[in-house]
């Protein structure tokens, strides 16, 4: 089946520095790729969009400026965390839709702390 | 009101027994819906589709009522393996958005 990879699956990093997470799509195209954040206990949240060749979309409250989303292939997909702080460590994930009615797959998530 | 709505729980429950969640949606608008099991630190993973009409999948029963917006995962015979948090997922417009989950436990 459809695989997204996803890395780094951890990192640790000091504050200020900035973080780069990587999605890949396997075996399949995938114009569209969802960035989400989960902290513990909690849902999922959108944070934002991102699509081959033009601008990502961001959820309200998500500073663009921070969350540096580029989409420049079919296939990959990157969520750069500028200047991270310890408020950003939390679990980062990318999901890409499936044709028809077979949902996301996801990759398997980043989890970055921030010391 | 959250677009995406969930018992959060837990559930604990024992070996073989059956257990439902229900999950309600906002917007009346929305085009799909799924089932996600996401364990502990790891990335959800597709349970099943939810179809109008109601589908099975093993032990395993989606159900959708879009007059009432809601939708609910059935768990028969539950196993200790069907530990995990299920999510209620909700397509609106290629957006997806997620309920909270409900943690289940299942025991010996």
């Amino acid at each position: 089946g459809a695989v997204v990879s996803q890395h780094p699956s951890w990192v640790i990093c000091k504050s200020g520095t900035s973080v780069k997470i990587e999605c890949r799509s396997l075996d399949f195209q995938a114009t569209t790729m969802f960035w989400y954040r989960q902290f513990p206990k909690q849902s999922l949240m959108l944070m934002a969009t991102s699509n081959e060749g033009s601008k990502a979309t961001y959820e309200q409250g998500v500073e663009k400026d921070k969350f540096l989303i580029n989409h420049a292939s079919l296939t990959l997909s990157t969520l750069t965390v500028t200047s991270a702080h310890p408020e950003d460590s939390s679990f980062y994930i990318c999901s890409a839709p499936q044709t028809g009615n077979y949902g996301y797959t996801f990759g398997s998530g980043t989890r970055l702390t921030v010391v | 009101r959250k677009e995406v709505e969930q018992d959060p729980g837990p559930f604990n429950v024992p070996e073989g027994a059956t257990v439902a969640f229900n999950c309600t949606y906002s917007n009346s608008a929305s085009q799909s819906f799924f089932w996600y099991r996401q364990d502990c630190r790891k990335e959800p993973k597709l349970l099943m589709s939810v179809y109008s009409s109601g589908n099975e999948d093993g032990r395993f029963t989606a159900q959708l009522n879009r007059a009432s917006q809601y939708i609910s995962l059935l768990i028969r015979d539950s196993k200790l393996s069907d530990s995990a948090t299920y999510l209620c997922v909700v397509n609106d417009n290629n957006d997806m958005r997620f309920g909270a989950g409900t943690r289940l436990t299942v025991k010996p």
